[in-house]
């Protein structure tokens, strides 16, 4: 088993539509979760940054965290067409310190149509 | 900021030829991270240095993949000799906690 699954899609949504991106993991130790945004041709940007569980909410952005049951969400309220992008996420047992290593899923690529 | 910085963008190379990839982090940052990321495997973390060492080095595929970080602005990562299945983006990126942020990589074709 992977230790971070992700589904890759394709996802194909109408313009204002609710995406729901999800990630699940089997590493009991990850404690931070990130969801980075890539277009195509550019390196991952950081969207959202979490610790624990919990939601946590940025504008049109809604990320949850439930440790017990090893999932993670990314939820885009109102999507337009410019979130069209795949969508990573990443976890980590101890970021920024000494065993910090940053583990990501595969992606899920997203299409919102006009 | 003007955020990671990596060069050269693009760098097409001969197979057995020596590649050098090189980034420069983000002022203030602590920790480095080398990865690369192809359609089949996603990203693959090649390297970690906390405060210029390096601390996790598990996921460099080879002897023929080295890095160094001599200091707190400046990595290299070399590959000698290049192989074609090396073809690949690569990217750097740079932390102090609360998230990675990445540099806009470099696609390295070996024929």
């Amino acid at each position: 088993q992977k230790e971070v699954e992700q589904d890759p899609g394709p996802l194909s949504v109408p313009e204002g539509a609710i995406v729901s991106l999800n990630c699940t993991y089997s590493n009991s130790a990850f404690q931070y979760f990130m969801w980075y945004r890539q277009y195509s041709r550019k390196g991952p940007e950081l969207l959202m940054y979490t610790y624990s569980s919990g939601n946590k909410e940025d504008g049109r952005f809604t990320a949850q965290v439930d440790k017990s049951s090893k999932y993670i969400s990314l939820f885009i309220r109102d999507s337009q067409p410019s979130d069209s992008a795949t969508y990573l996420c990443a976890m980590s047992a101890n970021y920024g310190g000494s065993q910090g290593n940053l583990i990501f899923g595969k992606g899920t690529k997203l299409s919102v149509k006009p | 900021d003007a955020g990671v910085i990596q060069s050269p963008r693009h760098e097409v190379t001969e197979m057995g030829q020596e590649v050098t990839l090189r980034c420069k982090p983000i002022s203030g940052h602590n920790s480095l991270f080398w990865y690369r990321q192809t359609m089949m495997r996603g990203l693959e973390l090649l390297i970690y240095f906390n405060n210029n060492v390096p601390i996790d080095d598990s996921g460099m595929p080879e002897d023929r993949f080295s890095a160094k970080m001599p200091n707190a602005s400046f990595s290299t990562l070399k590959i000698q000799p290049s192989e074609p299945r090396d073809s690949a983006v690569y990217f750097c990126a740079s932390s102090f906690g609360g998230g990675a942020f990445f540099g806009q990589g470099t696609r390295l074709t070996v024929v």
